[in-house]
């Protein structure tokens, strides 16, 4: 079975400052990674997703992820935060050529600070 | 196009009553997932449904959880004598079903549970 390990809770960081959310997932098939943002008292949106091809991929925020087969990562960055980024992010997994559940992490709460 | 629906918003019970979350999917949409979100541990996979099939429910507590997606209307999940750890946001998302795993799911605002 697949799994997603999201190591810090939460991240602090100050507005204009770089930052990265970790993620490490495992998985004995093939996979897609995705990163979902959850605003306060909302759904969850999908940000990016990694499927194939180019192992780094970008959102139209600014955002971006790079997967890493030999260390099972798909990190989550951002050059220079804005205070409405100011969200909980969650990586999530899913099995390639099966039509699957995804599977989330606990989430990373990411707070921006003046 | 309206997104995924869910209602109601925000829904109290009281212990042992019923809850009764209704989501309504995408436009196109025949598939439907469930989700419960607890403080601090994040998202868990609950139930998978088709139009009037169960696919995957390894995530549904044994007792007093159920779903359904009917032919018409909007899919149902129904938690008979709620409990206090019942309380949470339950999420339901849908997709078009073979894409899901290459476009991610649309997700619904949820609904709030609060168990009294």
């Amino acid at each position: 079975a697949q799994s997603v390990t999201q190591l810090d809770s939460q991240v602090p960081v100050f507005e204009e400052a770089p930052v990265e959310l970790r993620c490490n997932y495992s998985s004995s098939v093939s996979v897609y990674l995705f990163w979902y943002v959850q605003y306060p008292n909302q759904g969850l949106q999908l940000l990016l997703k990694y499927l194939s091809g180019s192992t780094l991929v970008e959102s139209i925020n600014g955002f971006e992820a790079e997967f890493n087969k030999s260390q099972t990562s798909f990190h989550l960055r951002k050059p220079s935060v804005h205070i409405s980024d100011t969200a909980e992010y969650f990586c999530a997994v899913s099995r390639r050529n099966r039509d699957d559940k995804i599977i989330f992490g606990k989430g990373t709460r990411l707070h921006i600070l003046p | 196009n309206a997104g995924v629906m869910q209602n109601p918003r925000h829904l109290v019970r009281r212990r042992g009553q019923e809850a009764r979350l209704r989501c309504s999917p995408m436009k196109g949409h025949s598939h439907v997932y469930w989700y419960r979100q607890l403080p601090e541990e994040g998202l868990k996979f609950m139930v998978y449904l088709q139009k009037e099939n169960i696919i995957d429910e390894s995530g549904m507590p044994k007792e007093r959880f159920s779903a359904e997606f009917p032919k018409e209307g909007p899919s149902i999940l129904r938690i008979q004598q709620v409990v206090r750890g019942d309380s949470a946001a339950y999420f339901c998302a849908s997709s078009r079903g073979d894409t899901a795993r290459s476009y991610g799911y649309t997700f619904g605002s949820g609904t709030r549970l609060t168990v009294v």
